[in-house]
């Protein structure tokens, strides 16, 4: 069975700092991996996936993540926060791209 | 990406009634998701809807609770029958869109259901 672990269900840093927020996923075949970013009130949007290919890689609003198979880590990172940064974020993972199974969420804080 | 609407957006049900979500795409799908977001939790898939078939329900979830309709390519419905406040949650529908080899998935913007 799948399942993603969110390490650390809060985040803060400040404006201009680096931004990490750290995913561990379990998979029993090659898996699929996604970062989702969740406004207030809104719906979730799509910032990047990992499907095959570069490890590296890239998504919206200068996020990336590297999928690290030794470490079944997918990480997403960006060099500078930005006061509109802050939202909450899940990491899923998809076997076979059916459904997802996503992680407990990580709330990014960014102080001015 | 597909552009998902979900009517309605919120309402507020007293327990022991039943409310209808429907799920709008603007273009066919293969596959459609129902997914639950508890208060301050994260999502948990309820269903998968595939048109022509029945609704593939996950462990915790029943087609008595949360009968779901797949007329057609575009469209899809949820109903939360004999709402507890248990039940108040947002539910979101998805689509798995792009190429055969990105299966990314896009959501709607959400029913926030509240049960009194």
């Amino acid at each position: 069975a799948q399942s993603v672990t969110q390490l650390g269900s809060h985040v803060s840093v400040s404006e201009g700092a680096l931004v990490l927020l750290r995913c561990n996923y379990s998979s029993s075949v090659p898996p699929y991996l996604f970062w989702y970013v969740q406004y207030p009130n809104q719906g979730l949007q799509l910032l990047l996936k990992y499907t095959t290919g570069a490890t590296l890689v890239k998504g919206i609003n200068g996020f990336e993540a590297e999928f690290k198979k030794s470490e079944t880590s997918f990480h997403l990172t960006k060099p500078s926060a930005h006061m509109s940064d802050a939202a909450e974020y899940f990491c899923a993972v998809s076997e076979y791209g059916n459904k997802l199974v996503f992680g407990a969420g990580t709330i990014l804080r960014v102080k001015s | 990406s597909a552009v998902i609407s979900q009517k309605p957006s919120r309402d507020i049900c007293q327990r022991g009634t039943s409310l209808t979500i429907q799920c709008q795409v603007d273009s066919q799908v293969t596959m459609m998701f129902w997914y639950r977001q508890q208060p301050g939790q994260s999502l948990t898939l309820i269903a998968t809807a595939n048109q022509g078939s029945e609704a593939t329900y996950e462990s915790g979830f029943v087609i008595d609770k949360f009968p779901i309709s797949r007329p057609n390519l575009t469209f899809s419905t949820l109903t939360v029958s004999n709402m507890s406040p248990e039940d108040s949650s947002i539910y979101l529908c998805s689509v798995r869109g792009g190429t055969g080899s990105s299966y990314e998935q896009y959501f709607g913007p959400g029913t926030r259901l509240t049960v009194t």
